[in-house]
């Protein structure tokens, strides 16, 4: 399919869980994205990491913390969330950042918050 | 704010027609711009794009036309299949920024 992928690719979680996502990307890219995608909004980029250094933070409540060990992998990790949070988390990565190159995203985790 | 949004939510076509899905962008210094799909249950997929120094560019079954004077993007889909059914979404660039602003997407569903 794509060479992004995800796990859990659906999470139901309550409110006092802890939980992480997962991406992974075998395109051997140096840019990696966490984004939300809600129903009947656009996609919104939470967080963007360029050779493992967080870029960008997109006033991000602190309940989602990302990590990012090397450039093949990225984290997303998800504590005390409220039930607004439950969305679709995608995760996409792009040859660079900071110059116009394609995102290719992955499947994306469904998450519901209860 | 400015933002990109897209003129119909919904796109219902016959097979074997040709599918118009349009946007509105509002920022003048946006020269980038991505057509991407969607199906149920998978991630956005790149289909084309184009740069402002161009107004239309064609690729298999697509072309994206941009027209600057007015801010607007299309995608036409020729000779619209069953699988082309699915959420397609435009995204813009600001000259100098690296993310992208996506569109809130346009639903596309193709009869037999």
């Amino acid at each position: 399919e794509t060479g992004v992928t995800q796990t859990p690719r659906h999470l139901v979680m309550g409110m006092t869980n802890k939980k992480s996502l997962k991406c992974e990307q075998h395109l051997g890219h140096n840019a990696m994205y966490w984004y939300k995608q809600s129903a009947k909004k656009p996609l919104e980029l939470m967080f963007v990491y360029s050779l493992e250094e967080r870029v960008e933070n997109n006033s991000v409540p602190s309940r989602f913390s990302p990590e990012c060990p090397n450039s093949s992998h990225l984290f997303l990790h998800l504590h005390t969330l409220q039930p607004e949070d439950s969305a679709l988390y995608l995760c996409a990565s792009s040859q660079e950042w900071g110059r116009r190159s394609e995102q290719y995203f992955g499947p994306g985790t469904r998450l519901t918050v209860t | 704010g400015e933002s990109v949004g897209l003129h119909l939510p919904t796109l219902s076509v016959q097979e074997g027609d040709n599918s118009i899905i349009n946007c509105a962008y509002s920022n003048s210094a946006s020269d980038y711009f991505i057509w991407y799909k969607q199906e149920s249950g998978k991630g956005p997929q790149f289909i084309i794009d184009i740069r402002s120094n161009m107004d239309k560019r064609q690729g298999q079954r697509v072309t994206v036309l941009l027209n600057k004077t007015v801010k607007h993007l299309s995608l036409q889909i020729a000779a619209t299949q069953p699988g082309d059914s699915a959420v397609y979404f435009c995204a813009e660039n600001i000259s100098g920024y690296s993310t992208l602003t996506f569109g809130k997407g346009t639903m596309l569903l193709v009869s037999p």
